[in-house]
C-alpha cells in the first residue's frame, strides 16, 4: 500500500528556534502534498497545499512566513516552523496525494518550551 | 463556509453490534467523501472513500452517500473492541488526490466498542 513517512516523530525545542519536518512518500510519487495541524481534542485543520516545483498555497489565517513549505521533489515535502513559540505546539501531519485519495504520514508532535 | 458536521458522540456499542456514524456537509459542490479512523495519538488512516450515490461495501464497512440530502454515513458491522477510535468524515470538492481535493474534516465521532 501507499506509505508516507514523517521525520522526526517528536521534537521538543526552545521558543525562538526553527524546526524542520520532513514528509516522504516512500513507494509512490506525489504531485501534491498537504500539511495539517491538529490541536488536542480537535479535528485536523489544513494549513497548506504544496505542489512539486511550485509555491505552496496557504489556508486563510496561516502565516506563510512562519510556516515555510518546500516541495522540491515528487517524494519529499518539508515544513519549517520558524521562530517557534509555545502556541505552535501541536501535532503536525502531512498527507500525499495518490490517485483518488490521500495517505497520511504518522505525524510529528511538536512541543515548544 | 464549507462545513462538515458529524453526529455528536461519544458512541458506545456492544461487541458484535452495528455502529452507525453519520455526517452531513454544506457544500453541494462536494465530489468525494472519505472516512478515516484515528486512534489516540496517531494520524488518520483511510477506511474508505465514496464518490457515487448509494452504498459501497468493503469488508465490515459500508459507506452510504446521498448527495441530494448531503449526507454520508459509515456502518461498521460486527463491531470489535479494536474498532474503538475517533472516526473522521472528510469531504473534498474534487478527487481526493489532487490539489482540488483539499479535505475538510468533521469534528470526529468517538466510538467505543465494549466487550
Amino acid at each position: 500500500g501507499a506509505v508516507v513517512s514523517q521525520h522526526p516523530s517528536r521534537v521538543i525545542c526552545k521558543s525562538g528556534t526553527s524546526v524542520k519536518i520532513e514528509c516522504r512518500s516512500l513507494d509512490f510519487q506525489a504531485t501534491t502534498m498537504f500539511w495539517y495541524r491538529q490541536f488536542p481534542k480537535q479535528s485536523l485543520m489544513l494549513m497548506a497545499t504544496s505542489n512539486e516545483g511550485s509555491k505552496a498555497t496557504y489556508e486563510q489565517g496561516v502565516e506563510k512566513d512562519k510556516f515555510l513549505i518546500n516541495h522540491a521533489s515528487l517524494t519529499l515535502s518539508t515544513l519549517t516552523v520558524t521562530s517557534a513559540h509555545p502556541e505552535d505546539s501541536s501535532f503536525y501531519i502531512c498527507s500525499a496525494s495518490h490517485p483518488e485519495t490521500q495517505y497520511f504520514g504518522p505525524g510529528t508532535r511538536l512541543l515548544v518550551l | 463556509q464549507k462545513e462538515v458536521e458529524q453526529n455528536s458522540g461519544p458512541l458506545s456499542v456492544p461487541e458484535g453490534a452495528i455502529a452507525s456514524l453519520n455526517c452531513t456537509y454544506s457544500d453541494r459542490g462536494s465530489q468525494s467523501f472519505f472516512w478515516y479512523r484515528q486512534y489516540s495519538g496517531k494520524s488518520p488512516e483511510l477506511i474508505m472513500f465514496i464518490y457515487s450515490n448509494g452504498d459501497k461495501e468493503d469488508g465490515r464497512f459500508t459507506a452510504q452517500l446521498n448527495k441530494a440530502s448531503q449526507y454520508v454515513s459509515l456502518l461498521i458491522r460486527d463491531s470489535q473492541p479494536s474498532d474503538s477510535a475517533t472516526y473522521l468524515c472528510a469531504v473534498a470538492q474534487g478527487a481526493g488526490g489532487t490539489s482540488y481535493g483539499k479535505l475538510t474534516f468533521g469534528q470526529g465521532t468517538i466510538l467505543t466498542v465494549h466487550p
